[in-house]
């Protein structure tokens, strides 16, 4: 069975620092792992993915994530966050053999103050 | 153009009621997914069909009914509804092609809300 464990429930970080929202995950096989981000009574945006290569992956609004297989996780990180960062972050994962289902994380709430 | 569209938006209804909620994507994805987030923003996938056939049904109480009468429409009726159905449920929709892209594309929800 596929989990998702987002350890925080909100992270709080001062506008202009670093940012990370953590994620670990579990997965027979080789995972595509994602971000989505999700702002007050709205839809889920995809932000980035893993799916191979280089374990450093860059997505949307300037945010990154590091895939690290032996520590099975996938942290989400800015280098510099912004007010308008705010938001509910999900990390996701799904089994790369097709017909699995996407499973998330419990979310993170991400606040950036000014 | 929306790419996953639900109606409605807001749904506010008694207990015992049935309800329907639809779902339409314009991608061209041959599969369709209904997903709940609870009140602690918690997703859950409830079923998804792959070109109209189920083909994930979890733990969902069968007073919960998808249909997809084609591969571009997932709609989701509920009967004698109860309070704790109250959710928002988000419809998405992928294909072989596109999960490895972006993974699923999220309607904008549905707030259900069980009075």
């Amino acid at each position: 069975a596929q989990s998702v464990a987002q350890p925080e429930d909100q992270v709080n970080v001062a506008e202009g620092n670093p940012l990370t929202v953590k994620c670990t995950y579990s997965v027979s096989g080789n995972p595509y792992l994602f971000w989505y981000v999700q702002y007050p009574n709205r839809g889920l945006q995809f932000l980035l993915k893993y799916i191979t290569g280089d374990n450093l992956v860059k997505g949307s609004y300037g945010f990154e994530a590091e895939f690290n297989k032996s520590q099975t996780s996938f942290h989400l990180k800015k280098p510099s966050a912004l007010v308008s960062d705010s938001a509910l972050y999900f990390c996701a994962v799904i089994p790369m053999e097709y017909g699995n289902k996407l499973v998330f994380g419990a979310g993170t709430i991400l606040r950036v103050k000014s | 153009d929306t790419a996953v569209s639900q109606t409605p938006k807001y749904l506010v209804t008694q207990m015992g009621n049935d309800k329907s909620i639809k779902c339409e994507q314009n991608l061209g994805h041959d599969t369709m997914y209904w997903y709940k987030q609870d009140s602690k923003k918690f997703l859950k996938i409830m079923f998804s069909y792959n070109n109209k056939e189920l083909i994930i049904n979890e733990t969902v109480p069968n007073r919960f009914s998808p249909k997809s009468p084609d591969k571009a429409h997932l709609n989701l009726h509920i009967n004698s509804l109860e309070l704790g159905d109250s959710a928002v449920y988000f419809c998405a929709s992928s294909s072989i092609g596109t999960v490895a892209n972006y993974g699923y594309t999220f309607g904008s929800g549905t707030r259900l809300t069980v009075v």
